[in-house]
This record gives structure tokens, sequence and C-alpha cells, in this order.
């Protein structure tokens, strides 16, 4: 099966704007989670969709949010883009039920100059 | 709420010597356990779970509730096992893991 797609793979933004994110999970996984990686905080959960419902959210203001269409594949937008967005934004999925492992994208690398 | 904790930001050590990056977590139930890996450029991808107690590319990791551990060892650090290193808790019910914020292990020649 193929992996975990994200794209685009690197973004320049300016500040006051705002970027959508898409991800394309393996073949049959029903769930995709977002995460925000930086040096300092590390892996920071954003939130997860499981058959197109927001099922779990992370502690970030409402500038993030996401969606997930029918196909599974998600996109998340920010918008009103501040300095601290800049990052690396890995999307995850699996199938969504029991204990199931998550796989990663290689991530979108954000810098909002 | 479960909480990951990850005391050390980097380890270095060299060729052939013991590593152990640790991690402590605090939760009341009973957890699952895991640590990813991060090579450089390469996607963070699952290393090993408690549940499996298997030992993957010579690394271990032992869960110890009584003081809420996780460490992860092996006895001969090689250069390729330099990488960011992840400990992830989930909580019972949960579908999505709690992260800690990384060690990165650099093994000198």
């Amino acid at each position: 099966k193929a992996g975990v797609t994200q794209t685009p793979r690197y973004l320049i933004k300016t500040r006051g704007q705002q970027v959508t994110l898409s991800c394309s999970p393996i073949s049959g996984h029903r769930s995709v989670s977002w995460y925000q990686q930086t040096p300092g905080q590390g892996l920071q959960f954003l939130f997860e969709y499981f058959s197109e419902t927001q099922r779990n959210k992370g502690n970030f203001p409402g500038r993030f949010s996401g969606r997930q269409f029918s196909n599974s594949r998600s996109e998340m937008n920010v918008s009103t883009l501040e300095l601290g967005d800049s990052a690396l934004y890995l999307c995850a999925s699996n199938e969504g039920v029991g204990t199931d492992t998550q796989y990663f994208g290689p991530g979108t690398r954000l810098t909002v100059l | 709420a479960q909480r990951v904790t990850q005391p050390e930001k980097l380890l270095s050590v060299f060729k052939g010597a013991p590593v152990e990056l640790k991690c402590n977590y605090s939760y009341s139930g009973s957890p699952e356990l895991f640590w990813y890996v991060q090579y450089s450029r390469q996607r963070l991808q699952l290393l090993l779970r408690h549940i499996s107690r298997e030992s993957i590319k010579g690394f271990t990791a032992d869960l110890n509730k009584g003081e809420t551990s996780f460490h992860l060892k092996k006895p001969f650090a090689q250069e390729e096992d330099s990488a960011m290193y992840y400990c992830a808790l989930k909580a019972g019910g949960s579908y999505i893991p709690t992260f800690g914020r990384g060690t990165s292990l650099i093994v000198h020649p």
C-alpha cells in the first residue's frame, strides 16, 4: 500500500495569510490526525477526523481547523497566520479502531514570514 | 489528563556504549506505551509498543507501572541509531496518543 502523502511539502506564507494543507491517508484508513511539530514543543496534537467527523481536538485556537472528505482525505486550514505557526505539520492515519499504530506522512514545512 | 515526560532533550553517547532514553508518564489507568523514532529526513515511525514485548533494532522497553516509566534501552549503541525518539501514551478508550517532547540521540563514532 502507498504510504500517507502530504501536499505541499513546503510552504512560505506571510503573516495574516491563510493556508490549506492536504493529507491522503493509507488506503482503507478512516482516521486522520494532524500534529504540529516544533523543536521546542515536540509533537502537539491538533485534531483527529474519523469518517468525516472530528472525533478529537487538541488545545489549539480556532484559527486551526480541518475537515475530512468521504474518501478519507483530509485538509487542515490555518487562518490569519502568525510567526509562531511556523512548524512541520504532520498527518497520521490509522484504521481508527482498537489499538492501531499511527502511520505518519512526511509532513508539510510551513514557514511564516 | 495524561502526560508524557522525556526529561532529556539531547543524549550524546559513543558507539558501543549503552543507551537509555527516559520516559515517564502520568495516567491513572492502564496505558498503552509506544516509542516512535524519526531518522534524519525520514518520517516518524513506530519503533516498538509495550504490549508486543519485542526487541526492535536491539532496543527494548519495559513498562514499570510502579515507577510510571517506559525507558528505552539498547546495550550497544550504533551510529545509525542517531535520531529523534518520542515516547507516546494512549489512554484507555482514547484513539489518539499523547507524545512527549522527544529526545535527540546522537551516537558518535
